[in-house]
């Protein structure tokens, strides 16, 4: 079956530095996506993984290791508006992305 | 300002009542989605459209319908609803197969 595994919360503090970590395992692979979403708001994009290694964009990185069905989403500078809940999504052999439930970052002062 | 938009933006319905939601998109996007969000669980696809004319069945279509007559529009009809059909529902769409998605803000419906 196709599957995620995030963690469920993580806490962290303003300044620091966090990595959030994912799994997957799908039917075929098309990439991975990281979304963000603030409470009670939809979902917008932070990146796109298809090959191995790490893609910077600003304060936010994200890794991918096909070979292990891993990626991490690694956030530096935290600020109080990074909290919100992180969602995995990698795309099957169908261009059909399969979601996890999100990991909550709190972000504390 | 291009993007989606959904309607209503909330709505309470009483159980056995039909309701439409509405989504539309000025980006020219050929994909378009349809999600629904509960507490504790990841994004589950009800229906999808690849291009205009054509639609798909995803995780959790039943009881859910859906139409694409144009590139701009992708309506969620609900037949009968039901209790367990309250969630937040999300209209997204994609220029191909492996762009980001595109949401809308989301309605959040609430069956009684």
């Amino acid at each position: 079956g196709q599957n995620i595994d995030q963690p469920t919360e993580m806490t962290a503090t303003e300044g620091a530095i966090v990595q959030i970590n994912c799994t997957y395992q799908t039917s075929g692979f098309n990439g991975l996506f990281w979304y963000q979403q603030h409470a009670g708001e939809a979902p917008t994009f932070l990146s796109y993984n298809v090959l191995d290694g790490l893609e910077e964009k600003g304060r936010f990185s994200s890794f991918l290791s096909r070979s292990k069905g891993y990626s991490y989403l690694l956030l530096k500078e935290l600020q109080m508006k990074d909290s919100a809940s992180y969602l995995c999504a990698p795309m099957d052999s169908n261009y059909q992305l399969i979601w996890g439930a999100g990991t909550k970052l709190i972000i504390k002062p | 300002i291009a993007g989606i938009t959904q309607a209503p933006t909330s709505q309470i319905l009483a159980a056995g009542r039909r309701m439409t939601l509405r989504c539309t998109q000025d980006m020219r996007h050929n994909a378009m989605y349809w999600y629904r969000q509960d507490l504790g669980l990841g994004l589950r696809l009800i229906h999808y459209s690849n291009t205009a004319g054509t639609t798909g069945k995803g995780e959790v279509p039943d009881g859910y319908s859906v139409s694409r007559a144009n590139t701009d529009d992708f309506p969620l009809t609900l037949a009968s609803a039901v209790p367990s059909q309250t969630s937040v529902y999300f209209c997204a769409s994609s220029d191909r197969g492996n762009s980001p998605l595109h949401f809308g803000n989301g309605t959040r419906l609430t069956v009684t």
